[in-house]
């Protein structure tokens, strides 16, 4: 079956734009993550989903980042008015509710020039 | 203490050697463990879940020691397309879904 996908799977963006990422789990996968990974850095966490329960966002560094996941399903990761630490590859995990296995999408790599 | 921390590597070894990866965790209270391998710009992909009574799947074997709060990997038999780095994952107590991934120990397998 299909796994995650993600988009776009390129960014390069200014510095001070806005960007938008996509993530589109596995169906039927109730849970979704952010997390990301900075060269030659390990994965970060960013934010949890986990059907309509309140999203963890204790992992977002700054508020300028931002998601939403529409009808349990597609999300987007927003980051406002983007900065050169900002810079990364953005992972989507999904998994199912209290299987803790992830499964990740390929990735956005994002440049902030 | 970081709350998971592996083998900085790199390991280079022949085709053929046996090659363990260990990792300890910080949080007790862990209860969901794993073990990912990333290739080269790629995204994690998950080899294997650890189990209390320790696990096989072909030349891969996991142990958990939850008294020492330690993860071990072993690749016997080592192939080319094994080199990547292994990364080790670990819940952040109970059933807290939050995953916590080492920084990764890259192998490089030589022939």
């Amino acid at each position: 079956g299909a796994g995650v996908s993600q988009s776009p799977s390129n960014k390069v963006t200014e510095k001070g734009k806005d960007v938008e990422l996509r993530c589109d789990p596995i169906s039927g996968h109730t849970a979704l993550y952010w997390y990301r990974q900075s060269l030659g850095q390990g994965l970060e966490f960013l934010i949890y989903f986990q059907g309509n329960s309140a999203p963890d966002k204790s992992g977002l560094p700054s508020d300028r980042f931002s998601a939403e996941r529409t009808g349990g399903s597609v999300s987007t990761l927003t980051i406002q008015r983007t900065q050169q630490e900002d810079s990364a590859v953005y992972l989507c995990a999904s998994s199912l509710y209290l299987d803790l296995r992830a499964f990740f999408g390929p990735g956005t790599r994002l440049t902030v020039l | 203490r970081k709350e998971v921390e592996q083998d900085p590597g790199p390991f280079n070894v022949p085709e053929g050697a046996t090659v363990a990866f260990n990792c300890t965790y910080s949080n007790s209270a862990s209860q969901s463990f794993f073990w990912y391998r990333q290739d080269c710009r790629k995204e994690p992909k998950l080899l294997m879940s650890v189990y209390s009574s320790g696990n096989e799947d072909g030349r891969f074997t996991a142990q958990l020691n939850r008294a020492s709060q330690y993860i071990s990997l072993l690749i016997r038999d080592s192939k080319l397309s094994d080199s990547a780095t292994y990364l080790c994952v670990v819940n952040s107590g109970g059933s807290n879904y939050k995953l916590t991934f080492g920084k990764g120990t890259l192998l490089t397998v030589n022939p």
